[in-house]
């Protein structure tokens, strides 16, 4: 089991490129979410699915679009990069939701600059 | 809407010693509440979870709704337990399903 795999793991990108960051699943999570880790501001959510077809807003989306297709994929697209970004983002997972029954499992990570 | 304060960025403290690991909450529903950790080039995992009143790697969580906290403790700290810790909070309303974390504690352990 790969579990939450997320691509690239680095990545530089100049101000008003665009890129998209995958994240897969093989678990069958129904609860997929992305955050974005930024020294002394702990983990903010950016948007979160909670099945194919279901996307929601976090606390900090603007800049960032998503979709959910399917099931395994939940890919995250900055549209026009900003150096406010730079910033390593977590995908996580979980069977359903974020309750007590249902921790979330991370991915390692893509530490992303934008200059 | 929820919020999770962890008042420490940096908790430093000798092995064997008591470790103490701070988390306030402010949440209007029926809180449920995780410690996350994250060990030097490994991905966040979950440690506890207030619900099961488990004890994980020796570490335990009470939840207290009095002073709506959530204190990680454990007796005697070890080398290996230096991470960064996180303090979570889920929050669910319909379909709506969020997980607010705090801005974490590093704990150090040191000989």
């Amino acid at each position: 089991n790969a579990g939450v795999t997320q691509t690239p793991k680095f990545q530089v990108l100049k101000t008003g490129q665009s890129m998209t960051l995958q994240c897969a699943q093989d678990m069958n999570h129904e609860y997929m979410s992305w955050y974005r880790q930024d020294p002394g501001m702990g983990l903010r959510l950016i948007h979160y699915s909670v099945g194919a077809g279901i996307t929601d807003q976090g606390e900090v989306p603007n800049g960032y679009n998503v979709s959910r297709s399917t099931t395994e994929d939940f890919p995250l697209r900055l549209l026009s990069a900003a150096p406010s970004q730079t910033s390593v983002y977590f995908c996580a997972s979980s069977p359903t939701g974020t309750g007590r029954n249902s921790p979330l499992h991370f991915g390692n990570g893509t530490r992303l600059t934008v200059t | 809407a929820q919020r999770v304060t962890q008042p420490e960025k940096l908790l430093s403290v000798f092995k064997g010693a008591p470790v103490e690991l701070k988390c306030n909450y402010s949440y209007s529903g029926s809180p449920e509440l995780f410690w996350y950790v994250q060990y030097s080039r490994q991905r966040l995992q979950l440690l506890l979870r207030h619900i099961s009143r488990e004890s994980i790697k020796g570490f335990t969580a009470d939840l207290n709704k009095g002073e709506t906290s959530f204190h990680l403790k454990k007796p005697f700290a070890q080398e290996e337990d230096s991470a960064m810790y996180y303090c979570a909070l889920s929050s669910t309303r319909g379909t709506a399903s969020k997980l607010t974390f705090g801005t974490g504690t590093r704990l150090q352990v040191t000989l």
